[in-house]
């Protein structure tokens, strides 16, 4: 059974500083997504990472993918208060039936950013 | 169209009632779900329909009954909950797996549901 970790759980953090989230999964998979959720509100997709070494930017938020160490992070650089929310990485399962697409979540980081 | 509409956006019904959520998307993808997310929790999966039949059912309470009437349409049946039935209920859609295009899942902003 996949299982998807995150940590930290909670990050409380001030403006202007860089941090890290770290998404560790427990078995092989082809694809890792991370998405933002803000209060009460649906999940927008950030990014997809599609291969080893795979390293994508937008704006203040780097993610990168190892696929050898099933370890995927999400850098913040220079952190502002609009970056406040949750943050999941996902998981697809290796070998998804036809047509389908599963995804475990992992735990979720909350991360608040202080002026 | 890169959206995917639910309605209600909040639904309380009591534990004897029948209601149902909807979704809708007009990007063409073939495959779309139902996911369960309690508060502070991560989503959880709960149905996938591809090309419109079922493919996956994660072992959800018969009181929760999915249908995909057509290919841009996803319903979910609700009858007799329980008050831990509660939570946001989020649909999904994308393209099947098969397509060289698939590569996100795109989300609706979901129904608040709370059970009496």
């Amino acid at each position: 059974e996949l299982k998807v970790e995150q940590n930290p759980l909670f990050l409380s953090m001030q403006e202007g500083k860089n941090y890290t989230i770290y998404c560790n999964y427990s078995t092989t998979s082809d694809r890792l997504y991370w998405y933002r959720q803000d209060p009460g509100k649906s999940l927008e997709s950030l990014f997809v990472l599609l291969s080893n070494g795979a390293v994508k930017q937008e704006g203040r938020l780097m993610a990168s993918l190892d696929t050898k160490a099933r370890l995927s992070t999400l850098h913040i650089t220079a952190a502002v208060h609009d970056l406040s929310a949750t943050y999941f990485c996902a998981v697809r399962s290796s070998s998804p039936n036809f047509g389908n697409e599963k995804l475990t979540f992992g735990t979720g980081t909350r991360l608040t950013i202080i002026p | 169209d890169t959206e995917v509409t639910q309605t209600p956006k909040h639904l309380v019904m009591g534990m004897t009632n029948k209601k149902s959520l909807k979704c809708e998307q007009h990007m063409g993808h073939r495959a779309m779900y139902w996911y369960k997310q309690k508060a502070k929790k991560p989503p959880e999966l709960m149905f996938v329909y591809s090309y419109e039949k079922l493919s996956i059912n994660e072992s959800v309470p018969s009181r929760f009954s999915p249908e995909c009437p057509n290919s841009s349409l996803l319903n979910l049946h609700l009858h007799a909950l329980q008050p831990e039935d509660s939570a946001l209920y989020l649909c999904a859609s994308s393209q099947p797996h098969d397509t060289p295009t698939n590569e996100k899942l795109f989300f609706g902003s979901g129904t608040q549901l709370s059970v009496l």
